[in-house]
């Protein structure tokens, strides 16, 4: 069972513009949202966070938004540079779970096309 | 750099072989967990140590065993390795628990033949 989902495998976006990457979730449960990137032969890097209580958190570049009721979040990236080129996996977890287990989805191969 | 470092980087086992993946975390960080990423999919939840005690556990069979020292190191301990291990497996360390940030190392390649 995916409580987790990156329906997106893969996406190309133009330099300068602005990419958007999505995630769906399952499970009610979860209390806050992460982003990480991965370049290849590294470990996922933290992107992003967001808690259950908010709809939005912003960073320098980078956006996320919540949609609780969906169970939906999306990534936005404005303007995308070509180092942005990278998978990007979504993750959730829940502070009642009793540890930090974070559930991934399989990742979105984000390509910036100069 | 997220000052999680694993050890070693990549490793070849034969089917059967027993085998010990190594972290260090970054100073200060009680909680570390264990990732396995198959290829092509994102990483499935091992389980997580917490001042050396195991505190919390994936779909993984009791073969998938750790280790947490007071000095923030770490061990993954794999027994009768089987060929659907091969994988990446990526060691993430918190300050404690409750926090939301997980910082990863770079990961362990390993291929069993």
């Amino acid at each position: 069972d995916q409580q987790v989902k990156q329906n997106s495998p893969s996406l190309s976006v133009q330099e300068g513009r602005i990419s958007i990457l999505n995630c769906d979730y399952t499970n009610s449960m979860f209390d806050y949202f992460l982003w990480y990137k991965k370049y290849p032969a590294e470990g996922p890097t933290f992107l992003i966070s967001i808690s259950s209580i908010k709809d939005k958190n912003e960073d320098g570049r980078f956006t996320v938004f919540l949609n609780k009721s969906a169970k939906h979040l999306s990534l936005h990236i404005v303007p995308s540079q070509p180092g942005d080129s990278a998978v990007y996996f979504c993750a959730a977890g829940a502070f009642n779970f009793g540890n930090e287990k974070l559930t991934f989805g399989t990742g979105t191969r984000l390509t910036i096309i100069p | 750099e997220t000052g999680v470092t694993q050890s070693p980087t990549h490793l070849i086992k034969t089917r059967g072989q027993q085998v010990t993946l190594r972290c260090s975390s970054q100073s200060g960080h009680n909680t570390v967990s264990w990732y396995q990423q198959a290829l092509g999919q994102g990483p499935q939840f091992i389980f997580q140590y917490y001042r050396e005690e195991e505190n919390g556990r994936g779909n993984f069979p009791p073969r998938f065993s750790g280790l947490q020292f007071p000095n923030y190191s770490s061990e993954l301990n794999v027994n009768a390795l089987e060929l659907d291990d091969s994988a990446l497996y990526l060691c993430a360390s918190s300050l404690s628990r409750g926090n939301t940030e997980a910082f990863f190392g770079q990961g362990t390649r390993l291929t069993v033949v």
